[in-house]
């Protein structure tokens, strides 16, 4: 069965720094998500993309995450000057239609930690 | 009031045993409606949708209660493969059409 991939799996970075979080949706989905978790808390939406731009964001997608879909296959979730809260599961899903009617398959997750 | 409730648990079930537990929603426009199942530091994956009708799969049947503004998940006959975290997710239209998750119901099958 395809699937969402995402790498890296753990990632740990300072304060301040920018990261890079990578995910391959499944290769005829056309709509593509990220959303983060952090340790025992709600799964929460931060974007979704669709046809090369952005089409929702929430309050937390604020000026410090940028997303970009570089070639056919990646997308990529920015995250420039990392603070200590940003620490969290990063989730990428994508869906082959508009989510109310299609299911999100999700990657496994990238463990962003921030010291 | 939050959007969609569930209660945290733990439900703490004996393996072989029925579960069920509901999900609340607060917006009457909410349309879709899902059930997902989360391990321990894992990514969330669906388990069901939950139509008008309801709906079963195997041992998992879902409800929709619209007067009501609930969903169930019944588990019979309980594993101990089912001990996860069940999350809730409504979408409405007045959200664009986001998924609204809840916080999840955390489910233990003891042997």
């Amino acid at each position: 069965e395809p699937e969402v991939t995402q790498t890296p799996s753990h990632q740990v970075t300072q304060m301040g720094q920018e990261v890079i979080l990578r995910c391959v949706p499944i290769s005829n989905h056309l709509y593509f998500y990220w959303y983060r978790q952090i340790l025992g808390q709600k799964v929460e939406f931060l974007v979704s993309f669709y046809n090369n731009e952005i089409s929702e964001k929430s309050e937390i997608f604020d000026d410090q995450f940028s997303v970009e879909r570089p070639d056919g296959s990646n997308f990529t979730l920015k995250i420039r000057s990392t603070k200590l809260e940003d620490s969290a599961m990063y989730f990428c899903a994508s869906s082959e239609a508009e989510q109310f009617n299609s299911p999100l398959h999700f990657g496994n997750g990238t463990r962003l930690t921030v010291t | 009031r939050k959007e969609v409730e569930q209660d945290p648990g733990p439900f703490n079930v004996p393996e072989g045993a029925t579960v069920a537990f509901n999900c609340t929603y607060s917006n009457s426009a909410s349309q879709s409606f899902f059930w997902y199942r989360q391990d321990c530091r894992k990514e969330p994956k669906l388990l069901m949708s939950v139509y008008s009708s309801g709906n079963e799969d195997g041992r998992f049947t879902a409800q929709l209660n619209r007067a009501s503004q609930y969903i169930s998940l019944l588990i019979r006959d309980s594993k101990l493969s089912d001990s996860a975290t069940y999350l809730c997710v409504v979408i409405s239209m007045d959200s664009n059409y986001q998924l609204i998750w809840g916080a999840g119901t955390k489910l233990i099958i003891k042997p």
